[in-house]
């Protein structure tokens, strides 16, 4: 079975121009969540995507977009693109269903890791 | 809200010997999961172990276990016959089910290099 796959791996952009990440969650799952990873630091929630609905949002400028397809499959847009938007971005996806007190895990793509020069 | 803090930015140990990480955590909330991610240098997060707060026994997987001491917010990673291919990131992270806006809140990460 695929896992959480992220297009592309690696990209390169100038200060002010516009970037989409995409992701395509797990088969099945119907919630996707996206991560900022600068280098050295933990990842940051970003954005929580289900059933096409956000449903949770992070401490992030309006310049950070996102939307999920009727596939599940999950946009991430970032605009006006700043040097301190490089970072490695991740993409989750889980079903997050709890029975008897046992949680679903979550899923990680690889990521794209975003330069900004 | 919640915050993790692993104080710890690096440690190093020697294959096959023993290693904890390090791991604190606050929050108000009662009822929560803990975790620890591993981050190779392939850049995926992968899952090592899970804890759920109203669990007293501590979860094992394997070769991993860990030390859960909810009152003092504790959550540390013990890796015992430790190998190369443990060699990575880890990240301590903290979750409140919230079912589909469920989300985790990570640590900053410590780096373990295992030494051969």
């Amino acid at each position: 079975d695929a896992g959480v796959t992220q297009s592309p791996t690696h990209l390169i952009k100038t200060r002010g121009q516009q970037v989409t990440l995409r992701c395509s969650p797990i088969s099945g799952h119907k919630s996707v969540s996206w991560y900022q990873q600068v280098l050295g630091q933990g990842p940051q929630f970003i954005f929580q995507y289900y059933e096409k609905e956000e449903r949770g949002r992070g401490n992030f400028p309006d310049r950070f977009s996102a939307r999920q397809f009727p596939n599940y499959s999950s946009e991430l847009n970032v605009n006006a693109l700043l040097l301190g938007d490089s970072a490695l971005y991740l993409c989750a996806s889980s079903l997050w269903f709890q029975i008897q007190g046992k949680i679903s895990e979550a899923f990680f793509g690889q990521g794209t890791r975003l330069t900004v020069v | 809200a919640q915050t993790v803090t692993q104080s710890q930015p690096e440690m190093s140990v020697q294959e096959a010997e023993t290693v904890t990480l390090s791991c604190t955590y606050d929050t108000s909330e009662n009822n929560y999961y803990l975790f620890w991610y591993k981050q190779p240098p392939s850049r995926q997060m992968i899952l090592v172990i899970r804890q759920e707060a109203y669990k007293q026994q501590n979860a094992t997987e394997n070769r991993f276990s860990v030390n859960f001491q909810k009152a003092a917010k504790s959550f540390s990673l013990k890796i015992s016959d430790s190998q190369l291919g443990d060699t990575a990131m880890y990240f301590c992270a903290f979750m409140k089910y919230a079912g589909a806006n469920s989300k985790l809140t990570f640590g900053k990460g410590i780096t373990l290099s295992v030494r051969p």
